[in-house]
């Protein structure tokens, strides 16, 4: 176990509609990083977060949102879904943000898998 | 940005034989270099990482080896066991990026 915490486990939805991920960091991490895994892309590094601020983006859609919140948990918000989006989205933390250092073991949920229908 | 290649996609082995995974990246600034075990339903799991200071990094049964010249590094499993099978990708990373990842190696080991 992990000590990641990423719910709901499956969410199931139409095109066009919106939907929120959550992901609950090990204790004691500041950072929190969310990457979606697809077949054909593998796994594809979305948006970091350190301590309530953004620190790192990668191949997020303007489509797609993101916040830490002051607990340190986060939220990933997906909208106007399409059919394309449907991935398993995997939420990972860190003690240390990762920087110019290079370091830092992330450590991951078991993910939330999303079916866009 | 950074680029990863891993091969190969898919690795068969017998049990009890050694197991070699290798990528190569394209940034030569990247600084960092995990390697990660994902089983089926699960996330991944960090197995081993090394740092680009250091050439060769051992832990019981698994083993990474860096060439910074060359771009690559590698994943090496001795002793192969039944549970050593997953999907194992190799990630890179340059000061505050985002990790890059493979695109996975399956590993079958097999009885």
């Amino acid at each position: 176990d992990s000590g990641v915490t990423q719910t709901p486990k499956h969410l199931i939805t139409a095109t066009g509609q919106r939907v929120t991920l959550r992901c609950s960091p090990r204790s004691g991490d500041l950072s929190v990083y969310w990457y979606q895994q697809s077949l054909d892309q593998g796994l594809q590094f979305l948006i970091q977060y350190y301590n309530g601020e953004e620190r790192a983006k990668g191949n997020i859609l303007e489509r797609f949102s993101a916040q830490q919140f002051p607990d340190l948990h986060s939220e990933l918000n997906l909208s106007s879904l399409e059919l394309g989006d449907s991935a398993l989205y995997f939420c990972a933390s860190s003690v240390n943000s990762g920087g110019a250092g290079g370091g830092g073991a992330l450590h991951f949920g078991n993910g939330t898998r999303l079916t866009v229908t | 940005g950074e680029n990863v290649e891993q091969h190969p996609s898919t690795l068969s082995v017998q049990e009890g034989d050694s197991a070699v995974i290798k990528c190569t990246y394209s940034d030569s600034a990247s600084n960092y270099f995990p390697w990660y075990k994902q089983e089926l339903g699960k996330g991944p799991q960090l197995i081993i990482d090394i740092r680009s200071n250091v050439g060769e990094k051992k832990d019981q049964r698994i083993a990474v080896t860096l060439n910074k010249t060359a771009k690559h590094f590698s994943l090496h499993i001795t002793e192969t066991q039944p549970e050593d099978s997953a999907v194992y990708f190799c990630a890179a990373k340059r000061g505050a990026d985002g990790l890059t990842f493979g695109k996975g190696t399956h590993l079958i080991i097999q009885p």
